[in-house]
């Protein structure tokens, strides 16, 4: 099993939906990450959490919003969904300051 | 703040010709600094890392070595495989970021045979 896992996979919604990606983790990680990922523009910061008490925006946090439920999982919300929000969305992990990034495999959304 | 440039792919390359990915860093302070590969359909996964300066990461042939004094990062392989073909990322995390993890554009890695 994955230690990063994404669900779902692929999402196709539509303009103005309401729509949850999540994300658990079995590393025991503190540290959870969502970005985004558009051709060219490479990986952005959408949210991050160093704890479960802890939410913090990142570059592009207009439109999303998280749920930090536990240690183990991170959830990414799109309150009203909107097509340029169609991208790759990645969580990730890591353990301490200035380590390694663990990612999960990625959610394709689209929305029409 | 902490940023990360990478070269603009796509690079094009024949099997076993030497690949150079250049990567340059803004940070106040001293960052860690990482290469990233992403295959087709998959997440990203660490290829080598460096955490102070003068540090070479290596790893699968590939080879980065920090360089402090021209903020610089770069990804070589000797010779490259098809099977390299892919998207690497330069990236790093720093103090005065909050040890946030910073990536570049990447950059699209095609090998022909």
């Amino acid at each position: 099993d994955a230690d990063v896992t994404q669900t779902p996979r692929n999402r196709i919604t539509k303009t103005g939906k309401r729509i949850m990606l999540e994300c658990s983790q079995t590393k025991g990680h503190d540290r959870m990450y969502w970005y985004r990922q558009d051709p060219g523009l490479g990986l952005r910061l959408i949210y991050y959490s160093f704890d479960v008490k802890d939410i913090n925006k990142g570059e592009i946090s207009d439109g999303y919003s998280v749920s930090r439920q536990a240690q183990a999982k991170f959830s990414l919300s799109l309150e009203s969904a909107i097509p340029n929000q169609t991208a790759l969305y990645f969580c990730a992990t890591q353990e301490t300051s200035g380590t390694e990034a663990f990612f999960g495999q990625g959610t394709r959304l689209t929305v029409v | 703040g902490d940023s990360v440039t990478q070269m603009e792919g796509p690079v094009t390359l024949s099997e076993e010709a030497f690949l150079t990915i250049n990567c340059t860093y803004t940070a106040t302070g001293y960052p860690s600094l990482f290469w990233y590969v992403q295959y087709p359909g998959e997440g990203l996964q660490l290829l080598l890392k460096a955490t102070k300066a003068d540090d070479k990461g290596s790893n699968k042939g590939f080879e980065a070595t920090y360089r402090k004094e021209t903020t610089s990062f770069h990804l070589e392989k000797g010779s490259v495989q098809v099977s390299d073909s892919a998207v690497y990322f330069c990236a790093l995390s720093d103090r005065t970021g909050g040890f946030k993890t910073i990536f570049g554009a990447g950059t699209r890695l095609f090998v022909k045979a």
